[in-house]
């Protein structure tokens, strides 16, 4: 079926060390790809996206890595800090469609 | 405005009532969705508008669920006769076109005794 899924429902860190997040998808026709951070008791808010013709982009602190071979997709952030705690989901749109599809997501914590 | 706004923050309501969902999209913005997230969920989708035109609704629950949007602007989610599983936080996104980075709102939680 068409899903996007996480691997690991949690993940633990440590203050300064490097996090990273995965997510796999199963429909071979998405083409584009967003990771979005969600706080506790706010909405999710957008980290970084892309697109299924790049393997990889960087934004401040955070990379996002696309494998199309295998349909996974990770978040790397590095130098975590305690403001990076949440829970982080990944999402998928194909193309013109308008429906993001989530995972149900990764709790980041980030021990001091 | 600065980003999506929604209303009421929390809800609190007797099965059976009607409950009315409001949110404000960026100034701007033509596309608005509406999705669910059930406690430790991911987002289910629910319905998008274009213009104040909704060309898929095949994602709201049931027949109790409605929803409109005026002036290309403020949109509202409607649920009647609720129940206990729409229990949920329901979050409001817009974005400048279709399939364009989608921004969403802080959300409504909804919880139906």
């Amino acid at each position: 079926g068409e899903s996007v899924g996480l691997h690991l429902p949690t993940l633990s860190v440590q203050e300064g060390d490097n996090s990273i997040i995965n997510c796999a998808y199963s429909n071979s026709a998405s083409d584009y790809f967003i990771w979005y951070k969600q706080e506790s008791g706010k909405g999710p808010q957008f980290i970084i996206d892309i697109r299924s013709n790049m393997d990889k982009r960087q934004g401040q602190r955070v990379t996002v890595l696309l494998n199309k071979t295998v349909k996974h997709l990770s978040l790397q952030i590095a130098a975590t800090q305690p403001g990076d705690s949440a829970v982080y989901f990944c999402a998928e749109n194909r193309g013109s469609n308008y429906k993001l599809t989530f995972g149900k997501g990764t709790l980041l914590t980030v021990n001091p | 405005g600065a980003g999506v706004s929604q209303s009421p923050s929390n809800k609190v309501t007797e099965k059976g009532k009607d409950v009315e969902l409001r949110c404000d999209p960026i100034s701007g913005h033509t596309a608005l969705y509406w999705y669910r997230q059930r406690l430790g969920q991911g987002l289910e989708f629910l319905i998008y508008f274009q213009g104040n035109s909704a060309p898929d609704k095949s994602g709201l629950p049931s027949d109790r669920f409605s929803a409109e949007r005026t002036g290309e602007s403020v949109s509202t989610l409607t649920i009647q006769r609720t129940q206990q599983e729409d229990s949920a936080v329901y979050l409001c996104a817009s974005s400048f076109l279709i399939a364009d980075t989608q921004y969403f709102g802080p959300g409504t939680r909804l919880t139906v005794l």
